[in-house]
């Protein structure tokens, strides 16, 4: 059925450095793939998206690969900030067949940025 | 101000007794959604609604119901079937299927 992973469930970056989190899905014909982030006690909120005709996509520090022979895009956070500290969670769209598609998410990061 | 609201942002309920989570947006989106968010687990889809007076099960509707009578209300039943109820529950809108979710502040319902 559809699955969406996502790797790694924690991560632990200095202040500066890169994170990078992971994730797979299974439908090959997904193609919108949503990032959220969720800060402690507040609402998720999309920070980035891409769509599956394009390989990567840039906005300041942060960026999100795919690539689709191997069903798997990445997000990628540089110079990271103690504000990046929250939950990210990956997504992908599903089909049900003609124009019916939903997100299925990932079980989530937690990025912690050490000062 | 736009947004989507949801209320009571905390509730406490014995077992037995139905509940009902609030949510409305005024946005003026089609779509609106109700996720489940337990730890280690992600956002698991309860139902959702693509236009007034529609609405179809998500991925974990047992023990759930639904109405959508207004475009900018869909309030969430959690019944006395659902049997782990306790859990964060995130009300979410968007202008199209499938588009940019915009969620609410959620509701920790709590099963004593």
């Amino acid at each position: 059925g559809e699955n969406v992973e996502q790797h790694p469930s924690t991560l632990s970056v200095q202040e500066g450095d890169s994170a990078v989190i992971k994730c797979t899905y299974s439908d090959s014909a997904s193609n919108y793939f949503p990032w959220y982030k969720q800060e402690l006690g507040k609402r998720p909120q999309l920070i980035i998206d891409i769509r599956s005709n394009v390989g990567e996509k840039k906005d300041q520090r942060i960026a999100v690969t795919l690539n689709k022979t191997a069903k798997h895009f990445s997000l990628h956070i540089t110079e990271t900030q103690p504000e990046d500290s929250a939950v990210y969670f990956c997504a992908a769209s599903f089909f049900y067949g003609g124009a019916t598609n939903k997100l299925i998410f990932g079980t989530g990061t937690l990025l912690a940025v050490q000062p | 101000d736009g947004g989507i609201t949801q209320s009571p942002k905390y509730l406490f309920r014995k077992e037995g007794q139905n509940v009902t989570l609030s949510c409305e947006q005024n946005l003026n989106h089609d779509a609106m959604y109700w996720y489940r968010q337990d730890p280690g687990q992600g956002l698991r889809l309860i139902y959702y609604s693509q236009i007034v007076n529609d609405f179809q099960k998500g991925d974990i509707a047992e023990g759930y119901s639904v109405s959508r009578e207004k475009k900018e209300s869909f309030p969430l039943t959690v019944t006395s079937a659902q049997k782990n109820p306790t859990a964060f529950y995130l009300c979410a809108s968007s202008m199209d299927w499938a588009g940019e979710l915009f969620f609410g502040e959620g509701s920790r319902l709590t099963v004593l």
